[in-house]
């Protein structure tokens, strides 16, 4: 069945960066394209942007566009996520998703703190 | 960017009831909106993709339906299982964009 597995949560400082996983399963990778989602506590969702893991495209929402970028490893099966220059606006859960947003992964918390 | 306004940002209804929650945008989507249900410490599951659309797995008592750019889900005779918060997105263009959810309580 299909499987996104994320990587475990993160406690990073202001001005750092991370980086998160997602591992596909049960499918073939390069078929769909993966988006990310960030989910700020108790509040909506917003798309980050997506990885075509077949030509390695990339589409950003503008709001992150300084803030992330998307990779993957295919001979993995494996999209990857980088933050950079973290403040607390970031402290957030951050999902992948399989295009067309059918199957989710199961979130990263990031909390950024000193 | 294209604004989803929705509404209510709760309710509460009982076991059997129907109800409806409304997602208007900002402008013309042309049909291409999801409506997803998000338990506590759940990812976001699928259950309506091109406003009326109804994702494998997902009971019948969900619907989907439009009226020039208001979208609306519908969900009869409520379970307690029902009990979530509920958000739409239009994935007519990019950003894509999410209304700001509706928590539905069960009585």
């Amino acid at each position: 069945q299909v499987k996104l597995l994320q990587s475990g949560a993160a406690l990073v400082k202001p001005g750092d960066s991370v980086k998160m996983s997602c591992k596909a399963s049960g499918y073939t990778f390069t078929d769909y394209i993966i988006h990310w989602v960030k989910q700020s506590h108790g509040k909506s969702l917003e798309w980050i942007g997506y990885i075509n893991p077949y030509s390695g495209g990339t589409n950003y929402n503008e709001k992150f566009k300084s803030k992330a970028t998307l990779t993957v490893d295919k001979s993995s099966s494996t999209a990857y996520m980088e933050f950079s220059r973290l403040t607390s606006e970031d402290s957030a859960i951050y999902y992948c998703a399989r295009g067309p947003f059918d199957y989710w992964g199961q979130g990263v918390m990031v909390t950024v703190s000193s | 960017d294209i604004q989803m306004t929705q509404s209510p940002a709760s309710l509460s209804a009982s076991l059997g009831e129907t109800v409806t929650i409304e997602c208007l945008a900002s402008e013309d989507i042309y049909s291409n909106l999801a409506w997803y249900q998000q338990k506590p410490g759940k990812s976001p599951q699928l259950l309506i993709y091109d406003a009326s659309s109804l994702q494998d797995g997902v009971p019948s008592r969900f619907s989907g339906s439009e009226s020039g750019t208001q979208y609306s889900l519908e969900i009869n005779s409520l379970q307690s299982e029902d009990a979530a918060t509920y958000f739409c997105q239009q994935h007519h263009d990019y950003p894509y964009t999410f209304g700001a959810g509706t928590k539905l309580e069960l009585k």
